[in-house]
């Protein structure tokens, strides 16, 4: 069945680095949705991509979508404390079944 | 406007008892999805809805697992039997339009402990 990877699964900043999260899928994708859920809470919607290539960007955080839809990535600019949590992406295959498989989440820890 | 909103928030019972995790959606979401999310993991799909019917149940572990959503709106996941395994927060989710396209909003979770 689909398979939907991310790296890191945690990764460690210093307040005003950079972070970034890599999702990819065995399957060609026919969306890309990016989750963050804040320790504690649950998971709340961030972007969805669509095309293949696409780039969308949200203030400090750029999500890109692979020209071959089987990747993505999420970027997060000069960290701050309150973007501390785990982002998981979720995508479902091109002509497969509509429900979006979710990965294992990177957590972001963001050290003052 | 009101979210989706889970009852119990935490739910403690024992080895074999059955159990019942309901789930309100926002009004009018006509998608309703169950998910499973372990510590350190990501949802794991169970079962989803589109109004009263199981559109797709191929996540749901095996048949001690059921879910209703009778009148398209209120949704019951019901666990017979249950095992320590099935230890873990359960997450519902619902959302409008097309399914697979669009935003999911979750509601806080049930987390259940099988003791």
């Amino acid at each position: 069945g689909q398979q939907v990877m991310q790296i890191p699964q945690y990764q460690h900043v210093q307040e005003g680095e950079d972070f970034t999260t890599y999702c990819n899928s065995s399957t060609t994708l026919s969306n890309i949705q990016w989750y963050k859920q804040r320790p504690g809470g649950h998971p709340v919607f961030l972007i969805q991509l669509v095309k293949s290539g696409e780039v969308k960007k949200q203030k400090r955080l750029t999500f890109q979508f692979g020209e071959a839809k089987k990747n993505s990535s999420l970027h997060i600019t000069a960290t701050q404390t309150t973007d501390v949590g785990t982002y998981f992406c979720a995508g479902h295959a091109s002509g497969g079944s509509y429900i979006p498989t979710f990965g294992r989440g990177t957590s972001l820890i963001v050290h003052p | 406007g009101a979210g989706v909103s889970q009852t119990p928030s935490n739910k403690v019972t024992e080895k074999g008892k059955y159990v019942e995790l309901r789930c309100d959606p926002i009004s009018g979401h006509t998608a309703l999805y169950w998910y499973r999310q372990s510590l350190g993991q990501g949802p794991e799909f169970l079962i989803y809805f589109q109004g009263t019917g199981a559109a797709d149940d191929s996540g749901l572990p095996n048949d001690r697992f059921f879910a209703v959503r009778p009148e398209g709106s209120v949704s019951t996941l019901k666990i017979q039997r249950t095992e320590r395994g099935d230890s873990a927060m359960y997450l519902c989710a619902s959302s409008s339009g097309r399914v697979g396209y669009n935003e999911q909003f979750f509601g806080p979770g049930t987390r259940l402990t099988v003791l």
